[in-house]
């Protein structure tokens, strides 16, 4: 089956340390996005990405990095330069930025 | 900034009943709107789009209406389920844009 995955479901970071996310799709989407979710709150843009080799800085882009050197894969690193990474992450593909998003399951992240 | 806002915090309603969740936009070039589901812990569920070219579409119990000179989206669900409590998020796309998210509602549905 088709679909978007991340991993892991629960991440664990202790202050100082950089942590990678992975986003993984087989859609053969183009655009793939990074969320960021606190409680009781929407979703906000960190980083985007419309085709392989670019991406774009999003709302919340600080203390975050991102790579897109192959279709499928989206990782975003939370570096030890964002102060207050524990949140929900969620990321998502669509075909274009015209269409709507698929959402994988999101990772839990803590610092500890 | 363009932003996409809820009337409603909260909903509870209770079980049979049709629930209405409202949201507001703000960029009238919008052109492509969506509602999403979200369950705890997970990522949210597209349920059902609509584009600037229809003020009404309907899906399997639910329904999207637009009324675009007040920018203005609903979602309805008829005879709601006690899985379908989730926060409800509507997002809008102005023409060539990103998806801009609303910040949710969250359904309660009482048995």
């Amino acid at each position: 089956d088709g679909g978007i995955t991340q991993s892991p479901k629960y991440l664990f970071r202790k202050e100082g340390q950089n942590v990678t996310l992975s986003c993984e799709q087989n859609l053969n989407h183009d655009a793939m996005y990074w969320y960021r979710q606190d409680p009781g709150q929407g979703l906000r843009l960190i980083y985007y990405s419309q085709i392989v080799n670019d991406f774009q800085k999003g709302d919340i882009a600080e203390g975050y990095s991102v790579s897109r050197e192959k279709k499928e894969s989206f990782p975003l690193t939370v570096t030890s330069a964002q102060k207050n990474p524990t949140a929900f992450y969620l990321c998502a593909s669509s075909i274009d930025r015209q269409s709507g998003y698929t959402f994988g399951s999101g990772t839990r992240l803590t610092v500890v | 900034g363009e932003s996409v806002g809820l009337h409603l915090p909260t909903l509870s309603v209770q079980e049979g009943d049709n629930s209405i969740i409202n949201c507001a936009y703000s960029n009238s070039a919008s052109d492509y709107f969506i509602w999403y589901k979200q369950e705890s812990g997970k990522g949210p569920q597209f349920i059902i789009d609509i584009r600037s070219n229809m003020d009404k579409r309907q899906g399997q119990r639910v329904t999207v209406l637009l009324n675009k000179t007040v920018k203005h989206l609903s979602l309805q669900i008829a005879a709601t389920q006690p899985g379908d409590s989730a926060v409800y998020f509507c997002a809008e796309t102005p023409a060539g844009g990103k998806l801009i998210f609303g910040q949710g509602t969250e359904l309660s549905v009482k048995p």
